[in-house]
């Protein structure tokens, strides 16, 4: 695709629900990344794959956290038994090469979630 | 562990004049990449500008440019010539070259530029 496709837009979970948020990279690109970005503050790293691999889950704030990208394309992250605090945007980025920070990150419009 | 620090949390400027976004960050690490990006309402994030840290010359993006002072670990955004388009938060970001594969951002709190007529 033309950009990153993140779906859905906007997500209301009751609190104790199973969410599962989708990202599709753009065709080609090796690296992804997740970022959760809470109510007017900075993204925050959740996790990072290249192709299909999980090489950096440091972010992913608890064992309710699971991300994966089977095919090494589409990645889903699922949080299980949401509550309030898990309330925020989470950004999906994708970048052409292993990530070396020498290509640029390409940011989907993000999923906002909230818990109610 | 880095750190990035934004300490304007709003700004605001009229057309056509520049203003300036500050950006301070705290690492121990000599190899690094410095972002400016902006998010508009529509919450995608897009890169300004980058510089890295072994290039003494500061980046320039047609009407955005930084003044980066890597002794002072500084890293600011001018942008020149405002326009009503350039009304978004604005993120100055940091990643560390030397964490092997991941290439992951370390974002500051943001800054949130207005545009006036």
């Amino acid at each position: 695709g033309a950009g990153v496709s993140q779906s859905p837009r906007y997500k209301v979970a009751k609190r104790g629900q199973d969410v599962a948020l989708r990202c599709d990279p753009i065709s080609g690109h090796v690296s992804l990344f997740w970022y959760q970005q809470a109510l007017g503050q900075g993204p925050e790293f959740l996790t990072y794959f290249q192709n299909e691999a999980q090489l950096d889950k440091s972010g992913l704030p608890s064992d309710r956290f699971f991300a994966e990208r089977p095919e090494g394309s589409v990645s889903t992250l699922k949080i299980q038994r949401t509550q309030q605090e898990d309330s925020a945007v989470y950004l999906c980025a994708s970048s052409l090469v292993g990530g070396t920070g020498r290509t640029e990150a390409f940011f989907g419009q993000g999923t906002r979630l909230t818990v109610v | 562990a880095q750190t990035v620090t934004q300490s304007q949390p709003e700004m605001s400027v009229q057309e056509a004049e520049t203003v300036t976004l500050s950006c301070t960050y705290d690492t121990s690490e000599n190899n690094y990449y410095l972002f400016w990006y902006k998010q508009p309402p529509s919450r995608q994030m897009i890169l300004v500008i980058r510089q890295e840290a072994y290039k003494q010359q500061n980046a320039t993006e047609n009407r955005f440019s930084v003044n980066f002072q890597k002794a002072a670990k500084s890293f600011s955004l001018k942008i020149s010539d405002s326009q009503l388009g350039d009304t978004a938060m604005y993120f100055c970001a940091f990643t560390d070259l030397n964490t092997g594969t991941a290439s992951k951002l370390t974002f500051g709190t943001g800054t949130r530029l207005q545009v006036t007529l």
